[in-house]
């Protein structure tokens, strides 16, 4: 199985600032990675696709980059409407595994 | 609008059975796979498993921690995706989300993009 690790698991930042999430694969994903926002209570929102290509409606302050092992989400600006937590998951193979997340808080 | 609605959630017994129900509107149900995936109370996101549309076979596959026991299938006449739930376990306790599944253009899965808005299922004696 893929396993998927994300850093920091939390994150303190402040509205305005740049914020960047890692991602990693235990194995060669290609750039089949997803990203998606958690808040509680909500249900998951589709963020990033296909390591870079962002959904249709997510603002361009989010941002994916990486292929292989290694992948970034970056929030250029963060918004009061960010603070959540953030999941990585792969599309290479089963199980389809997600990262632990990565909880951006204030 | 383009929508998915989760329900069938309950308090039950370990050892017995519960079936989750994922209603489509909005899209052709028939284009996309269909995945479940859980949230257990202070854990993230967990993916259940996932069944493929018509087009590329109906096929089913399981995370190893649920195989055996859940069973995914699908009714395109009605829009609807199921979770059938046996043998249940204190541990399956948690949010159960369904999300409809893109392909790409070769007809491998790509992303979840639309997501229910979960439904709680409560395992205790």
């Amino acid at each position: 199985d893929i396993q998927m690790t994300q850093s920091p698991s939390t994150l303190s930042a402040s509205a305005g600032d740049r914020v960047t999430i890692t991602c990693r694969a235990s194995h060669n994903i290609g750039n089949w990675l997803a990203w998606y926002q958690k808040k509680p209570g909500k249900a998951p929102k589709s963020l990033i696709y296909r390591a870079s290509s962002l959904e249709s409606g997510v603002p361009s302050r989010f941002s994916g980059s990486g292929s292989g092992t290694e992948f970034t989400l970056t929030i250029s600006s963060l918004q009061p409407d960010d603070f959540a937590t953030y999941y990585c998951q792969h599309f290479t193979g089963y199980p389809l595994t997600f990262g632990g997340g990565t909880k951006v808080e204030i | 609008e383009v929508q998915l609605v989760d329900s069938g959630g309950d308090l039950v017994q370990p050892g017995r059975s519960l079936r989750l129900s994922c209603t489509a509107s909005g899209f052709t149900f028939g284009d996309f796979a269909m995945a479940w995936f859980r949230q257990a109370p202070g854990e993230g996101l967990g993916w259940v498993g996932v069944i493929g549309n018509r087009v590329y076979g109906g096929t089913t596959e399981y995370a190893a921690s649920v195989k055996g026991r859940f069973t995914i299938s699908r009714d395109d006449s009605q829009t609807t995706a199921y979770l059938q739930m046996n043998s249940l376990k204190t541990e399956d306790t948690a949010m159960y989300y369904c999300s409809r599944v893109r392909y790409d253009s070769r007809g491998y899965l790509e992303a979840s993009d639309i997501w229910g808005q979960g439904t709680m299922v409560t395992v205790s004696s």
